[in-house]
């Protein structure tokens, strides 16, 4: 079956910074991405996705690259701000008429003021 | 407003004792679905179903049940034969099929077991 890893799993950035979050998959048939985000005691939020037939997709300040050849997909957060600190999920499915995702195990994104 | 109702947010219980957690939705989505969440080891699925009457075992569906009696609800069983069941619990759901494949979160439970 499917595995996502993800890294870092901690990451502590200054304000106006830019954090990159990086996360790679098995299973060559997956073929779609989404990005949570997910503050604390709260249920995640989809923030940004991205499908196998693009290899880049930017929202504001955020960004998705793909790699489908590596297998690897990132996020990238320009410009953070503390409101920013949570803790981003990547995960990946295959995309059958439901979403059966498979999650990484979560980065914990800290903007220090 | 639409979206997913968790219940109870927080929940003890004694060992060898079942539970069962509440989720309800009125956003009209046909599959649903329950994770469990444990520190550095993200979300992991436990069952989900995609219509009314019908589930399946996710990857951790061991020590657990779900019914599916009505679209707008899945409450999920923790039984005693679960091993650990002390964890954060999350409950979504999506639409069946169409172009979005976003996951509907509701905001948890968490149970302790003492």
């Amino acid at each position: 079956g499917e595995n996502v890893e993800q890294h870092p799993s901690t990451l502590s950035v200054q304000e106006g910074d830019s954090a990159v979050i990086k996360c790679t998959y098995s299973d060559s048939a997956s073929n779609y991405f989404p990005w949570y985000k997910q503050e604390l005691g709260k249920g995640p939020q989809l923030i940004i996705d991205i499908r196998s037939n693009v290899g880049e997709k930017k929202d504001q300040r955020i960004a998705v690259t793909l790699n489908k050849t590596a297998k690897h997909f990132s996020l990238h957060i320009t410009e953070t701000q503390p409101e920013d600190s949570a803790v981003y999920f990547c995960a990946a499915s295959m995309n059958t008429g439901f979403q059966k995702l498979v999650f990484g195990t979560g980065t914990r994104l800290l903007v220090s003021p | 407003d639409g979206g997913i109702t968790q219940s109870p947010k927080y929940l003890f219980r004694k060992e060898g004792q079942n539970v069962t957690l509440s989720c309800e939705q009125n956003l009209n989505h046909d599959a649903m679905y329950w994770y469990r969440q444990d520190p550095g080891q993200g979300l992991r699925l436990i069952y989900y179903s995609q219509i009314v009457n019908d589930f399946q075992k996710g990857d951790i569906a061991e020590g657990y049940s779900v019914s599916r009696e009505k679209k707008e609800s899945f409450p999920l069983t923790v039984t005693s034969a679960q091993k650990n069941p002390t964890a954060f619990y999350l409950c979504a759901s999506s639409m069946r099929g169409g172009d979005t494949g976003e996951l509907f979160f509701g905001e948890g439970s968490r149970l302790t077991v003492l």
